[in-house]
């Protein structure tokens, strides 16, 4: 299996800042990359496929990037309903799997 | 728009078989990929395994032993068995969509999770 690991683990951050996510894959996996946030007691949500194509009714505040191995969420201007835990997923070979998390706090 | 709900028992016993069903409602389950996935608690998330609307399967390695899915497109549903469980398998279970206009493994639309403890 493809590993995937996330840093950090946590960030503590206000509103309005930039916060940036890592994520690192085990092997190459060219563009195939998600970002998903989840809310507590809450599912998944999609955020970026192909490591940078925002979903339809995603803010453009939300960024990806990254190819190969190292991959990056950017969140400019962070908003209240932004404090969630974030996960990166790879998407090129079953079974997919994901980052640990990173948890964004309220500073 | 495509709405997944989970049902089935919330506690299962050590050794026993655990089962969900994922109803599909707004729209068929032809067509498409359908997934299981699943987070224990303060934990990340774990793929189980697919199943497409014409049966085909693929499993997770590390669960293929113990994982039956199984889908029923009369009832746009389709259902996980896990057997022999222990505490381990104790965690909020998810079905999901595979994204059908994106390529490779995307989830874009899921159930609310069911919790399912293990435990005598």
């Amino acid at each position: 299996d493809i590993q995937m690991t996330q840093s950090p683990s946590s960030v503590s951050a206000s509103v309005g800042d930039r916060v940036t996510i890592t994520c690192r894959a085990s092997q190459a996996i060219s563009n195939w990359l998600a970002w998903y946030q989840q809310k507590p007691g809450k599912a998944p949500k999609l955020l970026i496929s192909a490591a940078s194509s925002l979903q339809s009714e995603i803010p453009s505040r939300f960024s990806g990037s990254g190819s190969g191995t190292d991959f990056t969420l950017t969140i400019i201007s962070l908003q209240p309903e932004d404090f969630a835990t974030y996960y990166c997923q790879q998407a090129n070979s079953f079974p997919p799997t994901f980052g640990q998390g990173t948890k964004v706090e309220i500073k | 728009q495509v709405q997944l709900q989970e049902s089935g028992p919330g506690l299962v016993k050590p050794s026993e078989t655990l089962s969900l069903t994922c109803t599909v409602s707004g729209g068929s389950i032809s067509s498409y990929f359908w997934t299981w996935i699943r987070q224990p608690p303060g934990k990340g998330l774990e793929c189980i395994g697919h199943i497409h609307h014409s049966g085909t399967t693929n499993y997770n390695p590390s669960l293929k032993s113990r994982v039956t899915i199984s889908v029923d497109t009369s009832k746009n549903q389709f259902s996980l068995h896990l057997s022999s469980v222990t505490a381990a398998d104790t965690a909020v279970y998810y079905c999901a969509r595979r994204a059908p206009i994106l390529v490779g493994y995307y989830f874009d639309s899921w159930g609310q999770g069911a919790l399912v403890t293990v435990s005598s």
